[in-house]
This record gives structure tokens, C-alpha cells and sequence, in this order.
């Protein structure tokens, strides 16, 4: 089945690194998406990873993907605190494209 | 900011009426799909338009329905509301083509409560 899940809370102080995890069930999946949600807005994508891929970085940061044990992870360096949100993994599902979110970690920085 | 426009931003109906949402995609996306976001969970797929024909389907009633424009522009219909119809409705569109797979850019959201 496709399943995707996280911890629900993270909290971290400012200037320190966020380690946000993810873990997923279908290893048919080609893409794994990281989306931010700030309270009452939409996702805003902040990267992704191709399945073939171990690693990405782009800025502050940084997706590891462990395909073996079915694992992604999105660390965030120098963490501010407007990168307080909720940050959903995803991946994409089957023939229709659909994306199998995660029920979201709820980031938290403290000052 | 995405280019994908929602539409109306917050909307309060009764049970058992109907509603229409309206999602505009992003210039150059032919694909939209539609998300519903209860509270506290994370988004669960309705279904998929692309090129005007539905594309893929979750888990979710007949009373759930949907058309996509020749601009692409798209609608979400919702008969015979129910509470726990209550939610955010999320559009995404995409440039996906035959099947190929493209990263889905979501509109701000359209909250929708059922009293």
C-alpha cells in the first residue's frame, strides 16, 4: 500500500540545524517532494529529489534519501525563525501523478 | 508566489448544499489536480484533469466531481455537503504530458466550511 509517515513536532533554537524525517512505503515512487505550510496559506514546494539520487542541496538545504530503507530526510541549516511552519514529505504515486502526502511535522523555533 | 490562483479564498455553506471551487493553473500547465486538507492531516488526492479528461481518482464519493477547461482552468464541484466536507481545498497544476511525471504547484487554498 502507500503509506507516508512523519513526526508530528520538532523543535529547534534559532541558528541551530533542523532534521526533519520521512519514511514511505512504495518503492515504486520515482519523486519525494519536501512542502512547506505556513497557518492559513497553500504548499509552497521546497525541493525534491529524484529516486535515483542520495542527496540534494540547495541553499540551507539539504534532502538525504535512503531508498534501501525507504527513508528521506530535509535538513534545514542556520534555522531562522520564519522557517517556522508545517513541512509535509510526499511522494508520487502510480500512474495518476498523485501526491501521497504525509500528515505533516509541525516545525517550532525558538529565539 | 506560484501563478495558481484559487477561488473564493473562505466559503460557508449548510448541509446538504452544493458548492463550486474554482482553481486557474499556472501559464504553460495543462494538468490540475485537486487536494482536500482536513484539519491537522495532510492533503488527500480528490482527482487529477488533464487536457479536459480525468485523469486518476482517490478515495472519494460521486458527489465529488470536477471539469477542466480547454485554458485549463479547472472546477471542483461538491453536492449534498456533509460536515465533514469541512476543509481546505487545494488546487496544483502541472506541466505533466502522456503520463510523464511533473512537480505539482499549489494554489493558496480555498477553506471551506459546512455548518
Amino acid at each position: 500500500g502507500e503509506d507516508v509517515e512523519q513526526s508530528l513536532f520538532l523543535s529547534v533554537r534559532e541558528g541551530d540545524s533542523s532534521v526533519i524525517n520521512c519514511t514511505y512505503t512504495d518503492s515504486s515512487s520515482t519523486y519525494l517532494y519536501w512542502y512547506k505550510q505556513e497557518p492559513g496559506a497553500g504548499l509552497q514546494l521546497l525541493t525534491y529529489i529524484f529516486s535515483n539520487m542520495d542527496m540534494k542541496q540547495d541553499q540551507r538545504l539539504t534532502v538525504l534519501l535512503n531508498k534501501k530503507d525507504k527513508h528521506l530526510s530535509l535538513r534545514i541549516a542556520d534555522t531562522q525563525t520564519g522557517d517556522s511552519a508545517i513541512y509535509f514529505c510526499a511522494e508520487i504515486g502510480g500512474a495518476t501523478n498523485k501526491l501521497i502526502f504525509g500528515t505533516g511535522t509541525l516545525l517550532a523555533v525558538q529565539p | 508566489e506560484t501563478g495558481v490562483t484559487q477561488s473564493p479564498t473562505h466559503l460557508i455553506k449548510t448541509r446538504g448544499q452544493q458548492v463550486t471551487l474554482r482553481c486557474s493553473s499556472q501559464s504553460g500547465h495543462n494538468t490540475v489536480s485537486w487536494y482536500q486538507q482536513a484539519l491537522g492531516q495532510g492533503p488527500q488526492f480528490i482527482f487529477q484533469y488533464y487536457r479536459e479528461e480525468e485523469n486518476g481518482r482517490g478515495n472519494f464519493p460521486p458527489r465529488f466531481s470536477g471539469l477542466q477547461f480547454p485554458n485549463y482552468s479547472s472546477e471542483l464541484n461538491v453536492n449534498a455537503l456533509e460536515l465533514d466536507d469541512s476543509a481546505l481545498y487545494l488546487c496544483a497544476s502541472s506541466a505533466a504530458s502522456g503520463g510523464a511525471i511533473d512537480t505539482q504547484y499549489f494554489g493558496p487554498g480555498t477553506r471551506l466550511t459546512v455548518l
